[in-house]
């Protein structure tokens, strides 16, 4: 299946810092990617729709202006949590579109830790 | 919110097959049923999707009744690196996005 990756893999940053979490897709084009977090012991929640070139679609009750979102290329969506606080410690997860609109692969997630 | 159903937990034996049931009554005529699991700590997998007709792949079965409001994921031979959540996900194509509800947690026992 297509392969998408994220890097870091882990981050731990102090508060009040900024983190880029980085999201591609390797042997496919992805017009489209989806961000979602996960706390512990929850399912995972949708945070934002990313399309190449174009703004992204924010979920109700998601900080635009915290959650930064660029998609700057068919394979690479990046998210930066702004003035990261310890309320944003989570499992931060990419998932990335075909062009077929069918396929939605994820990315092995990212762990944020603000301190 | 999520548009399936689905069992909190299960369990089950090592060889024998997993069977995860997932209700979707409210499900539309070009949505498609998705299955994803997620072992700890790691990314969602796509295990397989299906319209209406049953399909087979790797990995899984999928059985959708034919009034297309429930469907069943089998595992045929379920091993202990089968143990994780399951998501049964009903979603329309293009850019819809993957809504995951709570899942069914599966362990599978030695």
């Amino acid at each position: 299946g297509a392969v998408v990756s994220q890097h870091p893999s882990w981050v731990i940053c102090k508060s009040g810092t900024s983190v880029k979490i980085e999201c591609r897709s390797l042997d496919f084009q992805a017009t489209t990617m989806f961000w979602y977090r996960q706390f512990p012991k929850q399912s995972l929640m949708l945070m934002a729709t990313s399309n190449e070139g174009s703004k992204a679609t924010y979920e109700q009750g998601v900080e635009k202006d915290k959650f930064l979102i660029n998609h700057a290329s068919l394979t690479l969506s990046t998210l930066t949590v702004t003035s990261a606080h310890p309320e944003d410690s989570s499992f931060y997860i990419c998932s990335a579109r075909d062009a077929s609109g069918s396929g939605v692969f994820f990315g092995p997630g990212t762990r944020l830790t603000v301190l | 919110d999520a548009k399936t159903t689905q069992p909190t937990s299960m369990d089950c034996a090592e060889g024998r097959a997993a069977n995860l049931p997932c209700n979707h009554s409210t499900i539309s005529g070009n949505e498609y049923v998705y299955w994803y699991r997620q072992i700890h700590s790691q990314g969602p997998q796509y295990i397989i999707h299906g319209l209406k007709n049953n399909e087979t792949n790797e990995m899984a079965s999928l059985i959708i009744t034919e009034d297309r409001k429930s469907s069943t994921l089998i595992l045929p031979h379920a091993t202990l690196r089968d143990t994780a959540v399951y998501y049964c996900i009903v979603r329309g194509i293009g850019n819809t996005p993957l809504v995951f509800g709570k899942g069914t947690r599966l362990s599978v026992i030695a």
